[in-house]
């Protein structure tokens, strides 16, 4: 199956910064989904895009369907503790099913 | 709190057993899902069920059968399983099978011994 890459691979920051992170296809997708999982549970839908140049916000976050379709962008502002965990893309383009990228790991040091 | 529902947490089991792992959900979705999950990889698609039916088999070794009694609740069946299959086993649903956001459950922890 097709595999999305998500850059950075991990990332370490100190509580209050700023996060980027990127999920690129070698394909065009029409719908990108934004996954949070903690250890020990089940991925967490925190956002889904369904329009190329979509920004969409929910709470701190904010996520953006890239305008070539084949990548999206999800921002953290002010990060907390509870931030940490493993982020994942995750995007469609059939309809059949979804397509996860790697994840990106993410540290908030107090 | 997520709103699909997984049973057990945890499951060890022999190589020779025969066990069953359950999804539940009350959202009145038609479209529901089992995953497999190693550490710190993505999640992999192993099956589709829509309305009820089977939609998609991701060439599953047939030691893994599922089931869909009805539209709530989505079972897998576990017989003669490999140390390789040790993994952590995610259901999910959707309002439809198609571009509808998946909702995940907390998943099924399994070790085969």
């Amino acid at each position: 199956g097709q595999q999305l890459n998500q850059s950075p691979q991990s990332m370490f920051i100190q509580e209050g910064e700023d996060v980027s992170m990127n999920c690129t296809s070698s394909s065009i997708f029409n719908t990108w989904l934004w996954y949070k999982q903690d250890p020990g549970e089940g991925p967490v839908l925190l956002i889904a895009l369904y329009k190329a140049g979509e920004l969409t916000s929910n709470g701190r976050l904010t996520a953006q369907f890239g305008i070539t379709r084949k990548d999206s962008f999800l921002n953290i502002s002010a990060s907390i503790p509870s931030d940490v965990g493993i982020y994942f893309c995750a995007g469609s383009n059939t309809g059949n099913q979804f397509y996860f990228g790697t994840g990106t790991s993410l540290t908030v040091i107090p | 709190d997520t709103e699909v529902t997984q049973t057990p947490k945890h499951l060890v089991m022999g190589m020779t057993n025969k066990k069953s792992l359950k999804c539940e959900q009350h959202m009145g979705h038609r479209a529901m899902y089992w995953y497999k999950q190693k550490a710190k990889k993505p999640p992999e698609l192993m099956f589709v069920y829509s309305y009820e039916k089977l939609s998609i088999n991701e060439s599953v070794p047939s030691r893994f059968s599922p089931e869909c009694p009805n539209s709530s609740l989505l079972n897998l069946h576990l017989h003669a399983l490999q140390p390789e299959d040790s993994a952590l086993y995610l259901c999910a649903s959707s309002q439809r099978w198609g571009n509808q956001p998946q909702h995940f459950g907390d998943g099924t922890r399994l070790s085969i011994l």
